[in-house]
């Protein structure tokens, strides 16, 4: 089982509905990132959270760290947000192996339809 | 800002064969990675650094090789390549370890023939 499971792996929606994307944990974590990849190909940081909740334009993050659970929401989606969006934590620092690194989810693959 | 850059975008290489991934960052980051991704599973991590002159290996390192001799850059050097090492290749950095952003570059595809 990965330490970092996405939900669901695809999602296809209409321009306009509100999208919420799954990201549960097995692991302790110091923080967790959202993560944005574009068809091109490119990573862009959105959110990282240690707890709460965080809001940027249409994008919520939301974390609950007792149910190791996140969610990622898009409200009002346009077909620009298409992309595969990848959560990510940072184990603490005590884990094992490498005490620098991120656990990747696989991503949730988008596709906003005009 | 140039922020985190990358060469070669593409690169096809024979097996055996040896190459540097070129990686540079504008924004006097301490920490610098190496990630590879494979279709279908996450991003893993190669080597970390954490400051000029100190790097470490991440959780899968075997085939390659790092230096960091100054702040801004980090290359990735694989010295026999393998058809295992066919990957998209991102390097990223960060300020600081943790509550810190990391920032990526735009990837290198590597294809060994």
């Amino acid at each position: 089982k990965n330490e970092v499971e996405q939900s669901p792996q695809n999602l296809t929606a209409q321009e306009g509905e509100f999208i919420t994307i799954n990201c549960s944990y097995s692991v302790g974590i110091s923080a967790l990132h959202w993560l944005q990849q574009h068809p091109g190909g490119g990573i862009v940081s959105l959110f990282m959270l240690s707890s709460g909740k965080k809001k940027h334009g249409r994008l919520i993050a939301t974390i609950n760290i007792q149910e190791k659970h996140s969610s990622l929401h898009i409200t009002a989606s346009h077909p620009r947000d298409s992309a595969v969006y990848i959560c990510a934590v940072r184990p603490p620092w005590n884990y094992g192996g490498a005490t620098n690194k991120l656990i990747f989810g696989t991503g949730t693959l988008l596709a906003v339809q005009p | 800002n140039a922020g985190v850059t990358q060469t070669p975008k593409f690169r096809i290489l024979k097996i055996g064969q040896s190459m540097t991934l070129q990686c540079t960052q504008d924004m006097n980051h301490n920490y610098m990675y190496w990630y590879r991704q494979d279709p279908g599973m996450g991003l893993k991590l190669i080597y970390y650094s954490v400051g000029a002159g100190i790097t470490d290996k991440g959780e899968v390192p075997n085939g390659y090789n790092v230096s960091r001799s100054t702040t801004e850059d980090f290359p990735l050097r694989l010295e026999l390549a393998a058809p295992s090492q066919t990957s998209v290749y991102f390097c990223a950095s960060s300020y600081r370890q943790t509550y810190n952003e990391q920032f990526f570059g735009p990837g290198t595809r590597l294809t060994v023939l």
